[in-house]
């Protein structure tokens, strides 16, 4: 079954940088999209970042742009998300998944990221 | 951007049925989809394209959209639906994914 694992969260310092992993198993990862997904405290879904299935397409969003860089690697079926310059109002729950063009059909559990100093 | 509007919370008794609406300018024009998401878990797609089911997915749910808004509608409700429902939509004048504002859904 799909399963989607998602690791690297913790507490980082105002302007420090963090890398998020996200290990997929399953299916064949490299014929979809994948996408991170986050969720502040107590807060609604915000979705963060995208990447195509082949990396022709990467798209973040406005709050991220910059800041946040996707990748994939197709080999080892990981999709990864390198944040940098954080901000305390990055702190939430990021979640992996699994994407279409138009919505996300698997979701992983989410590791939890603090930016506090 | 496109904004996707939700009531912030909705009851409903055991047995009824709960209306979640989801508005936004023209929806109708775009796909809708719907997830629940329980306490400290995932979010759950339980309806896609507007109207259908994921494999798995209770026949109770199910999705509507007509002019500015967006419906998930839950049958028969049981204290296993207590959880938020968003929305959500594709927004390609932007190549952005949109959430609705979420809805928790409480059981009497």
């Amino acid at each position: 079954q799909v399963q989607l694992v998602e690791s690297g969260g913790g507490l980082v310092k105002p302007g420090g940088s963090l890398r998020l992993s996200c290990a997929a198993s399953g299916f064949t990862f490299s014929d979809y999209y994948m996408a991170w997904i986050r969720q502040a405290p107590g807060k609604g879904l915000e979705w963060v970042a995208y990447i195509s299935s082949s990396n022709n397409f990467i798209y973040y969003a406005d709050s991220v742009k910059g800041r946040f860089t996707v990748s994939r690697d197709n080999a080892e079926n990981s999709v990864y998300l390198q944040m940098t310059s954080l901000r305390a109002e990055d702190t939430a729950v990021y979640f992996c998944a699994r994407a279409t063009v138009t919505y996300f059909d698997f979701w992983g559990q989410g590791t939890l990221v603090t930016v506090s100093s | 951007s496109f904004v996707l509007t939700q009531p912030p919370s909705v009851s409903v008794a055991p047995g009824q049925t709960a209306r979640i609406t989801c508005g936004g300018n023209n929806i109708e024009t775009k796909s809708v989809y719907w997830y629940q998401q329980k306490p400290g878990q995932a979010p759950v797609l339980v309806v896609y394209d507007d109207s259908d089911r994921p494999s798995g997915i209770r026949e109770r749910f199910s999705g509507s959209v007509s002019g500015n808004t967006a419906t998930l509608t839950i049958s028969r409700v049981e204290a296993g639906d207590e959880a938020d429902y968003y929305c959500q939509v594709w927004d390609s004048s932007s190549d952005h994914y949109v959430f609705g504002t979420g809805t928790g859904v409480t059981v009497l």
